[in-house]
């Protein structure tokens, strides 16, 4: 069965820190989706990996195929940054939509 | 900026009873989707649909789930005879092919 580990669980940042969230995956997973859940429940998709690294703005992301490992970075962390942000891997072969997700990482950053 | 509208965003109804919920999503996006959360617990995905057909489901997605495009810009989620269970926030999402998934903000579902 496919899975999607992350961690932490929740972290607590002070504003102007650099944050890494991290997201570990099993074999079968050929791409994989950060998301950001903000507190009212709405889900934004940050980016979608299959190698390398993406950035955008002060977010940054990184993907190791072999180690199946993909980081998500903060830069500058700021309070509006305080979401859960959830890991999630597209499943091989299977529709675009069809993603195994984390339990989320929820961050809290203090002014 | 265009984007994934859904209603209502709570409903709730008596268990037993059918429920749809609604999601508008953008445009020119060809595949649609539906997640769900229960409280506290991870996003897991539904079904997806393209070309007006069931393109993938998950074993969530059983005969009490249908969903539908009725016309060119809705696409439903309905449930036939709800359960105590099904009480989650529905998540609606869409993209125009590989890349570029866009969530609605979701439906609140409570079952009573």
């Amino acid at each position: 069965k496919n899975e999607v580990e992350q961690s932490p669980q929740n972290l607590t940042a002070q504003e102007g820190e650099f944050i890494t969230i991290n997201c570990s995956y099993s074999v079968g997973i050929s791409a994989l989706h950060w998301l950001q859940q903000h507190p009212g429940g709405g889900i934004v998709s940050l980016f979608m990996l299959s190698s390398g690294k993406k950035k955008h703005g002060r977010l940054i992301a990184t993907i190791n195929i072999q180690e199946k490992h993909s980081s998500l970075h903060i830069t500058a962390s700021h309070p509006r940054d305080s979401a859960v942000y959830i890991c999630a891997g597209l499943n091989y072969g299977g529709s675009q939509g069809n993603l195994i997700f984390g339990k989320g990482t929820k961050l809290s950053v203090k002014p | 900026e265009p984007e994934v509208t859904q209603t209502p965003s709570h409903q709730v109804t008596q268990m037993g009873q059918e429920v749809i919920l609604r999601c508008v999503p953008i445009s020119n996006h060809l595949y649609f989707y539906w997640y769900r959360q229960i409280l506290g617990q991870k996003v897991e995905f539904l079904v997806s649909f393209y070309n007006n057909e069931i393109s993938e489901k998950s074993e969530i997605f059983d005969d009490q789930f249908s969903v539908e495009r009725p016309d060119g810009s809705n696409f439903t989620l309905k449930i036939r005879s709800t359960k105590l269970e099904d009480s989650a926030m529905y998540f609606c999402a869409s993209s125009e092919f590989v890349v570029g998934l866009f969530f609605g903000s979701g439906t609140q579902l409570s079952v009573l």
